[in-house]
């Protein structure tokens, strides 16, 4: 079956860096994406990982290990902004489509 | 990153009446868009696929009838929740692939069914 698994929810203070984890496993793999979305908002798109490896981009980082079906992403110097749940999604292959699996999502809180 | 509009962004209906929402890729052309369902607190539900210039393909469990869908063109498709019901009240998002493989996301439709 095709699963997502993420924590529910952290915790971390301004200024910190926290890693969020996610672990997957999919019927094919095209790539990972995360996403961030605030409450009562859209998501909308942080990074993609097709390779394995680190790709920086600004405060946020995403790693992917393929072989090990697993995923972080890190934010550095966190702001108060940064509040919001962050999505990690796979794009497997579904017949002819291909579409995002998406897990539940972390809640992040950032505490003063 | 791309731009995708959606309209309206919040709509409040009698139940029995259908409602139709836009979405539209504003400087790219997506040959996929998807439209996705968010219950409060709850994940993303993708309710359907659908490509430029077919029919859409809909998850198990999403009435096709019920939730039509087209997608005439490059830049937009359309998501109609006909005869809505007080349980069809949800946040609807659509988002919008081109030749990328990112999808990107629209505001979201907030539909509230009296």
């Amino acid at each position: 079956g095709q699963n997502i698994d993420q924590p529910t929810e952290m915790t971390a203070t301004e200024g910190a860096i926290v890693q969020i984890n996610c672990t997957y496993q999919t019927s094919g793999f095209n790539g990972l994406f995360w996403y961030q979305q605030h409450a009562g908002e859209a998501p909308t798109f942080l990074s993609y990982n097709v390779l394995d490896g680190l790709e920086e981009k600004g405060r946020f980082s995403s790693f992917l290990s393929r072989s090990k079906g697993y995923s972080y992403l890190l934010l550095k110097e966190l702001q108060m902004k940064d509040s919001a749940s962050y999505l990690c999604a796979v794009e497997a292959n579904a017949g002819n489509n291909r579409k995002l699996i998406w897990g539940l999502g972390t809640s992040l809180g950032v505490n003063p | 990153g791309a731009v995708v509009s959606q309209h309206p962004s919040r709509v409040i209906c009698k139940s029995g009446t259908s409602v139709k929402i836009e979405c539209r890729s504003l400087d790219f052309q997506a040959t996929t868009m998807f439209w996705y369902r968010q219950f409060p607190k709850q994940s993303l539900m993708l309710m359907a696929t659908s490509n430029e210039g077919s029919k859409a393909t809909y998850e198990q469990g999403v009435e096709k009838d019920k939730f039509l869908i087209n997608h005439a063109s490059l830049t937009l498709s359309t998501l109609t929740v006909t005869s809505a019901h007080p349980e069809d009240s949800s946040f609807y998002i659509c988002s919008a692939r081109g030749e990328e493989e990112t999808q990107y996301f629209g505001p979201g439709t907030r539909l509230l069914v009296l």
